[in-house]
């Protein structure tokens, strides 16, 4: 098992640009999430999806897209990159039903000039 | 809307000794996470806490749950170096689909 994992690893983007952040999964979990980090502080939502063809938006949507066409991938879309926008990126997943453990990823550092 | 409050937000404490990260939440919730993040790395998790009165141990570290006061407490024992890292408590709102909210973190020192 690998676990969650997320690629790429760094990346730095120009102001306007737009890249897509990859996160996968071979748990077989139905929920996943996207958390950013910034400094000092805990970890805020920015989407979430509970199955395959359902996403929903978390506590910091704009400017970020998912979509959820399998149950392993769940990348996210930054539209046109902004400074502030600058953070480290963390994706999570979980099994449905009972089970309450939530798996992160590695994380992707990405900076916005 | 769910807020999250830990405290302190830094501790520094001598090996050897005790001590007590605190995590008041501000809604109802069915489940509570404790996890720790070392610097530059992802978040691991440590505890999950699903019941009022719910109390558990691995090694130094204990964490409950007191759902009536919303508050959650991690104790640390007899502290060593190792467990210097940030420590934060997530909670997910009672009928959500696990979205977590975490508190802002509390930056653990442990001084030889």
């Amino acid at each position: 098992n690998a676990g969650v994992t997320q690629t790429p690893k760094f990346q730095v983007l120009k102001t306007g640009q737009s890249m897509t952040l990859q996160c996968a999964q071979d748990m077989n979990h139905e929920y996943m999430s996207w958390y950013r980090q910034d400094p000092g502080m805990g970890l805020r939502l920015i989407h979430y999806s509970v199955g395959a063809g359902i996403t929903d938006q978390g506590e910091v949507p704009n400017g970020y897209n998912v979509s959820r066409s399998t149950t392993e991938d769940f990348p996210l879309r930054l539209l046109s990159a902004a400074p502030s926008q600058t953070s480290v990126y963390f994706c999570a997943s979980s099994y449905g039903g009972g089970k309450d453990e939530q798996f992160f990823g590695p994380g992707t550092r990405l900076t916005v000039l | 809307e769910l807020k999250v409050e830990q405290n302190p937000l830094f501790l520094s404490m001598q090996e050897g000794k005790n001590y007590t990260i605190y995590c008041n939440y501000s809604t109802t919730s069915d489940r509570l996470y404790w996890y720790r993040q070392d610097p530059g790395k992802s978040l691991e998790s440590l505890f999950v806490l699903l019941s009022n009165g719910a109390v558990k141990q691995e090694g130094r570290l204990m964490a409950s749950l007191d759902t009536k006061a919303r508050l959650s407490t991690l104790h640390i024992t007899a502290a060593v170096h190792d467990l210097s890292a940030t420590y934060f408590c997530a909670v997910v709102v009672s009928g959500s689909a696990r979205q977590l909210t975490f508190g802002s973190g509390t930056q653990l020192t442990v001084l030889p």
